[in-house]
This record gives C-alpha cells, structure tokens and sequence, in this order.
C-alpha cells in the first residue's frame, strides 16, 4: 500500500532560519511528486514537480529535492510571509491519476 | 485568466440533507477531481471527471455522486448528509496529457449540523 508521511507535523522558525521539511513515501512505481502550499481556508496552490531520484528544482527561497525514499523541501531565510503548510503528494502506478496527500507541515515563521 | 472556480464558498446543512457543489475548470483545462479535506488533514481524493464520465473513484461511499458537462464544469452531490460529512471540499482541473499538474479551487467549507 502506497504510504506518504511529512515531518514535522509544525515547525516555528525565526525569520531568517533556514530549515527542511520531509516528505517521505513508500509507493509502487512513483509517477510524480508535488509539493503545495496551502493558507488557512484556501486551496493548495502549486510549487514543484519532481520525477526522478537527484532532481530539483528552485523557486525564491524554497528548493525540493527528491531521492528514492523521500523529498525535502528547503527553506532559506524565510519570512512571514511563508507561514503557511506545506503539503507533499505522489502520483503512482496504484494511484492513477489521482494524487495522495501526507497530511502536511505547518509552518510558522516568526518576525 | 480565472483559474479554478468553486461556488458556494460556505455552505451549513442539516444532517441529512442533500447538497451540490459547483466548480468551473482552469481555462483550457478538461479533466476535473474532487477532494475533501477534513480540518488538520490532507486533502482526500473523491474522484475525476473526464469527457463527462467518471474516470477514476476514490474510497467514498455511493452516497457522493459527481457530474460534468460539456463546458467541463463539474458538480459534486452529496446525500444524507452526516456529521462526518463537515470538511473543504476542493475541486482541481488539468489538461489532458501527461506532466500537466493540477490547479485548485479555493474550496467549499461545508458544515452539517
């Protein structure tokens, strides 16, 4: 069975202090994985794709990578304004084209 | 450009009751799937529409049904309404084809009493 686990559940930083959230799975046949952000009440909005073990991929201060067990999403100097949680989702062979979602971080960047 | 349109954005019902909620695709985007999302979780897949048929269901009860028309807007009907029931709905569109990702509506905030 496909399984999709992020850690931390939160995470407080000062703002500044870089940090990474994890998004490990165990899945059969990973067509792709996506990370989201998603404020308070709203739909989860798009940031990466990634395919293949060693890939990356950057946009301002957030970097994913992704190995063969999980990915990481990189935060450097973050600000206030990247408080939001951060979710992580496979598409695989078992899947189709649906996408299963961790249950995601919560993050808090303090000023 | 508008991107994914969800209508109504609150609705409160009654257990028991029925309800449908609306959403209008991503300009060019053909391929519409539906998510509940209960607080504190990730978002749940319901299932997808495709040429107007459903192409590919989750694990949720017959009592959540779904349409598409031929402009691709999508409606998601949910019957005898239960406590359980209470979550975000969202609605994703994307293109046919592969690597084409998919593009959220804000959501739906149903609550059953």
């Amino acid at each position: 069975e496909d399984q999709v686990t992020q850690s931390p559940e939160a995470l407080r930083l000062q703002e500044g202090e870089s940090s990474s959230l994890n998004c490990s799975y165990t899945v059969s046949g990973l067509r792709g994985l996506f990370w989201y952000r998603q404020d308070p009440g709203k739909g989860p909005e798009f940031l990466f794709t990634l395919y293949s073990a060693g890939e990356e991929k950057e946009k301002e201060r957030l970097k994913a990578t992704l190995t063969k067990k999980e990915s990481f999403l990189h935060i450097t100097a973050p600000k206030p304004e990247d408080s939001a949680t951060y979710l992580c989702a496979v598409r695989t062979l078992n899947t189709g084209n649906q996408f299963y979602f961790g249950t995601g971080t919560s993050l808090t960047v303090i000023p | 450009d508008a991107g994914v349109t969800q209508s109504p954005t609150h609705l409160i019902k009654t257990r028991g009751q029925q309800v449908t909620l609306r959403c209008s695709p991503k300009s060019g985007h053909d391929t519409v799937s539906w998510y509940q999302q209960a607080l504190g979780q990730g978002p749940q897949f319901i299932f997808q529409y495709y040429e107007e048929e459903e192409r590919q269901r989750g694990n949720f009860p017959d009592r959540f049904s779904g349409h598409q028309f031929p402009n691709y807007s999508s409606e998601l009907n949910v019957n005898a309404l239960l406590l359980g029931d209470s979550a975000l709905y969202l609605c994703a569109s994307t293109r046919t084809g592969p690597n084409y990702g998919y593009t959220f509506g804000s959501g739906t905030r149903l609550t059953v009493v």
